[in-house]
């Protein structure tokens, strides 16, 4: 049984650029989270994503968006990067209801140069 | 709104001496309450979950923690460490009677295992 899969797991993109970045949830799960995790902090909740909707959002600016897929998947887009988005973005997958907690993807380590 | 306080930031600990990690909550609500750990380079795996009954739960890899209510505290707790523990350990919560609820991750307590 999969777990949560990211892609790519590393990158380098220049300030001002947009990147994407994709999440496939573990098998059965229906519920994706985004977190961004600067170094030597905790992950910081970015959104979630429910039947292809956005159903909570964080403390981020609107340049961080996403989307779900009809299987599941999601991705998380952010424009105009800043040096400041450099982190590790972290994709959770769960039921809706929490009682099971996250299954965490392994991440996407981002860098802006 | 919830919010997880991790009380040390770092906790160095001699192998197979016993540790434990504090952690405070502050909710309003009825809360699940978690401990993830991270390996370097790697995202968060589970640990333990307290969801409801019994306030002692037990975990993977010989780990355990306390729910106190009255505290507002869940502690992570082994009794004897090994090299291999080295890593960042998470406290997180969440709204446990929400339909559609996050998690909130607290800063982390980096473990440090001397030989």
């Amino acid at each position: 049984d999969a777990g949560v899969t990211q892609s790519p797991t590393h990158l380098i993109k220049t300030r001002g650029q947009q990147v994407t970045l994709r999440c496939s949830p573990k098998s059965g799960h229906d519920t994706v989270s985004w977190y961004q995790q600067a170094l030597g902090q905790g992950p910081q909740f970015i959104f979630q994503y429910y039947e292809e909707e956005e159903r909570q959002r964080g403390n981020f600016p609107d340049r961080f968006s996403g989307h779900q897929f009809p299987n599941y998947s999601s991705e998380l887009n952010v424009n105009a990067l800043l040096l400041g988005d450099s982190a590790l973005y972290l994709c959770a997958s769960s039921l809706l209801q929490l009682s099971y907690g996250y299954t965490f993807g392994s991440g996407t380590r981002l860098t802006v140069v | 709104a919830q919010s997880v306080t991790q009380l040390d930031s770092q906790v160095p600990v001699f192998e197979e001496a016993p540790v434990e990690l504090r952690c405070n909550y502050s909710s309003s609500v009825s809360v699940y309450l978690f401990w993830y750990v991270q390996y370097p380079n790697q995202g968060l795996q589970l640990l333990l979950k307290y969801l409801s009954g019994s306030t002692l739960v037990k975990g993977i890899n010989g780990f355990e923690a306390e729910f106190n209510k009255s505290q507002t505290s869940f502690h992570l707790r082994k009794p004897s460490v090994h090299i291999s523990d080295t890593a960042e350990y998470f406290c997180a919560v969440s709204d446990r009677d929400s339909s559609a609820s996050k998690i909130i991750f607290g800063s982390g307590t980096r473990l440090s295992i001397r030989p």
